[in-house]
């Protein structure tokens, strides 16, 4: 069980486009997902937690015109990055949980490999 | 400010033995401690965590300490495997007033359990 699914695996895309990355709880509603971004040798970044139907919360020094987010459902987060340029190039992973306050862990994605020429 | 910290990037196990992978962090609203382990390509995988209230959780091979007061926590392998062979995140977890909380990462630690 609480399995999260990424969608795509990897993007590669001229500079100025946007990008849209999906990600699903497969078999459980999670109320509550988390965008992160990873840098080579780095550890995973939190940019932002999103809760259905209400606005991401993105954390300091994170562009929230630049990475939209939207959570319409209990199984879908999307994570946009807009107008793409080749330093938003990294590895973006999301994760998932159901409730908040419950000592259980974050579901990961198999995250999606941005490359921006 | 990392309150995350893994100190060892890499460590080197025979098959067999115990693997010790350490993290230590600042901040004492941490509440939740959690290891993953990570493959290349993939996201990070649940191993085991611990609360704040308990010094030590067991799963099967997988063991988690927790020294509150040294703000120190790790995760023992026993016995260690090849597939075991990862990287390995420590995560920390803050809750915040309204309900939102957060996990912070170490920047992990490179397993490599050897035949």
């Amino acid at each position: 069980g609480a399995v999260v699914s990424q969608h795509p695996s990897r993007v590669i895309c001229k500079s100025g486009t946007s990008v849209k990355i999906e990600c699903r709880s497969l078999d459980f509603q999670a109320t509550t997902m988390f965008w992160y971004r990873q840098f080579p040798k780095q550890s995973l970044m939190l940019m932002a937690t999103s809760n259905e139907g209400s606005k991401a919360t993105y954390e300091q020094g994170v562009e929230k015109d630049k990475f939209l987010i939207n959570h319409a459902s209990l199984t879908l987060s999307t994570l946009t990055v807009t107008s793409a340029h080749p330093e938003d190039s990294s590895f973006y992973i999301c994760s998932a949980i159901t409730g908040g306050y419950s000592n259980q862990p974050q579901h990961f994605g198999d995250g999606t490999r941005l490359s921006i020429l | 400010d990392q309150q995350v910290k893994q100190n060892s990037p890499s460590l080197s196990v025979q098959e067999g033995r115990i693997s010790i992978l350490n993290c230590d962090y600042t901040n004492s609203m941490f509440d939740y401690f959690l290891w993953y382990k990570k493959y290349p390509a993939e996201g990070p995988t649940f191993l085991i965590s611990i609360s704040s209230i308990k010094d030590k959780n067991e799963d099967g091979r997988f063991t988690v300490f927790l020294n509150k007061s040294a703000k120190h926590l790790s995760l023992h392998i026993v016995p260690s495997q090849p597939g075991d062979s990862a990287v390995y995140f420590c995560a920390a977890r803050e809750h915040f007033a309204g309900g939102g909380n957060k996990l912070t990462f170490g920047t992990g630690t490179q397993l490599k359990v050897e035949l």
